[in-house]
């Protein structure tokens, strides 16, 4: 079965201090891999997409995440985190055709200590 | 950049009301989504659409139905609005790549509907 998991559901780090938020897949065919972020009463914003290539993915805000395919991993990271990353982040995987569906994880919550 | 707009941040409706959401975006996007977000469950799929006048379901479509008249414009209805249906609705719009590949979705800022 597909789906998508995210085992923190939430997680607070001290600002200025690195960040690793866990995704991990389950997906048949080669998958695409998205995060997006969701800060507080908005949608979700792209940070970051991986389709082929390189492994290690580069997004905006200063975001990054590598793919694993042998631990079927697709994890996300900060190297300093900023009062403003405070919001949820989603993992999503779907195929490569446009035809196939985006199945999002469940969310990990951030929260920022001053 | 790409704008989607849901017509409504909040709403409060009472049970057995019919209920309209609206969604418009303005980059000619051939692919429309509709999702309910609630806690510890992520984003589900109600409907989407591949392009005007087409829908196709998603995980969750009871209760829900949409239409599709112009591309721009996606509209979710609820027939007959249950306390069940108090949610965050939020809107998505994407087109496919040259390829026909898998692109990301750009979404709205969400309706939170209340159903009394």
């Amino acid at each position: 079965a597909q789906s998508v998991t995210q085992p923190d559901i939430h997680i607070t780090v001290s600002e200025g201090a690195s960040l690793e938020l866990r995704c991990n897949y389950s997906y048949g065919a080669t998958p695409y891999l998205f995060w997006y972020v969701q800060s507080p009463g908005q949608g979700l914003q792209l940070l970051l997409k991986y389709f082929s290539g390189d492994t290690l993915v580069q997004g905006i805000k200063g975001f990054e995440a590598e793919f694993k395919r042998s631990q079927s991993s697709f994890n996300l990271r900060k190297p300093s985190v900023h009062w403003s990353d405070a919001a949820e982040y989603f993992c999503a995987v779907g195929g490569r055709s446009s035809a196939s569906k985006i199945i999002f994880g469940s969310g990990t919550r951030l929260s920022i200590r001053p | 950049d790409v704008k989607v707009t849901q017509s409504s941040r909040y709403l409060v409706k009472r049970t057995g009301e019919k209920v309209f959401l609206e969604c418009v975006q303005d980059m000619d996007h051939e692919n429309m989504f509709w999702y309910r977000q609630d806690p510890g469950l992520g984003l589900r799929l109600i409907y989407f659409s591949y392009d005007v006048k087409m829908k196709e379901k998603g995980d969750i479509p009871e209760g829900y139905s949409v239409s599709r008249e112009k591309k721009e414009r996606f509209s979710l209805i609820l027939e007959s609005a249950s306390t069940n249906q108090t949610s965050m609705y939020l809107c998505a719009s994407r087109t496919p790549g040259t390829d026909n590949s898998n692109q990301p979705q750009h979404f709205g800022d969400g309706t939170r509907l209340s159903i009394l």
